[in-house]
This record gives C-alpha cells, structure tokens and sequence, in this order.
C-alpha cells in the first residue's frame, strides 16, 4: 500500500524566505507524486507532479519538488515566500495503472510580512 | 478553475436525511472520483468509477452510494446522515490512466 507522511502540521516563514515543506512517501512500486494545494475555502488546485520522468519537477506560482529515490522523498520549495502562498499544502502518492491519490495530512503555510 | 463542476455548493439537512451530491466531469473525463475531507480524517477516498463502472472504492460507508451516468456525470448518494458525516465533499475527475486527476471545489455538507 502506498502512504505518504508530512512532517509538520503547520510551518511559518516570513515573506521573502525559502519555503520547504516536506514529505516523505511509501510505495512499493514506482510512485507517481503529487502536490496539491487548498486556499481557504476552495477546492485542491494541483501544483505539480512526478511521473518517473525528470527528478526536479517544476510547477506553478515558482513552486518546485524534487523526488528522491534514496530518501523516499518528495520536498516542496520555493525560493522566495509571497502572502499569496499562505495556504494548505497536501503531498499525495498514486501508482501507475491504479489512480487512486492517496493523501497526507497536509501542511498549513503561513506567511508573515 | 479545474473543469470539474460540483453542485450544491453549500448544503445543511437533519440527522437521517438523505442527500445527493453531483459531480460533472471536465469534459472528456472518463474517470470520477470521490473524496471526503473532515476535520478529524482528513482527505479520505471513498469511489472512483470509470466510464460508468465502478473501478475502486476506498473508505466509503455502506449508508453512502455513488453512480456515474452515461453522460458521465455522477451522483453521490448519502443516506441516514449522522452528525459526523458533516465535511466536505470533492468530486475529481480525470482522462486515462495515468493522467492527472483534477478536482472541483467541493460541497459542503452540513448535518444537524
């Protein structure tokens, strides 16, 4: 079965500074990976995803993940934190042929001026 | 905005009342999914269903059933409602296998 874990419920930054929100995933096969994200009020907008091709996966708003085999991880960045960026932030994993996403309990950013 | 078009957005009812919450599917979408995110549970998979068959079911209870229609849209059907049953329901929806699932902005459901 696969699961995903993301380490802290809620992180902090100050506008401006590097976001990192992390996630590590089980799969006993070859994962396809997920960041979704959810403004208050509203329903999951998909950032990025990881299909097995490139490593460093680019998505919208600046965000970036990078998917590391060894580590069993797929961390998000972004270089430079924005107010908008203040929302929930939820890593889900799925396998090839079987689409069913399965979520981590996500992680709430909040940005400070 | 995804594509993924869900109605009623906001809905209050009793305990033991019976809803239905419906789902259209961005267009050419063959596969709809199901999801239930609450406070204490988070986002749980309860369905998917692909071009009108049943393909998995996850965390769903058996007071709770879904259909997807020829045209594809889909219902979610929640009976006996209990007060726990309050969350926010999403409906995705997605092409083939391997694609990316894209979600609607959910409905609230509200048990009193």
């Amino acid at each position: 079965a696969q699961s995903v874990t993301q380490l802290g419920s809620h992180v902090s930054v100050s506008e401006g500074a590097l976001v990192l929100l992390r996630c590590n995933y089980s799969s006993s096969v070859p994962p396809y990976l997920f960041w979704y994200v959810q403004y208050p009020n509203q329903g999951l907008q998909l950032l990025l995803k990881y299909t097995s091709a490139a490593t460093l996966v680019k998505g919208i708003n600046g965000f970036e993940a990078e998917f590391k085999k060894s580590e069993t991880s797929f961390h998000l960045t972004k270089p430079s934190a924005h107010m908008s960026d203040a929302a929930e932030y939820f890593c889900a994993v799925s396998t090839p042929g079987f689409q069913k996403l399965v979520f981590g309990t996500g992680t709430r950013l909040l940005v400070s001026p | 905005d995804s594509g993924v078009t869900q109605t009623p957005k906001h809905l209050i009812t009793a305990t033991g009342q019976r809803v239905t919450l419906r789902c259209s599917p961005r267009s050419g979408d063959l596969s709809v999914y199901w999801y239930q995110q609450s406070l204490d549970q988070g986002l749980q998979f309860l369905i998917q269903y692909y071009n009108g068959e049943e393909r998995a079911k996850g965390n769903i209870l058996e007071r709770f059933s879904a259909q997807q229609f020829p045209d594809l849209h889909s219902e979610l059907n929640l009976s006996s409602l209990e007060l726990g049953d309050s969350a926010l329901y999403f409906c995705a929806s997605s092409a083939l296998v391997g694609n990316t699932i894209y979600f609607g902005e959910g409905s609230w459901l509200t048990v009193v």
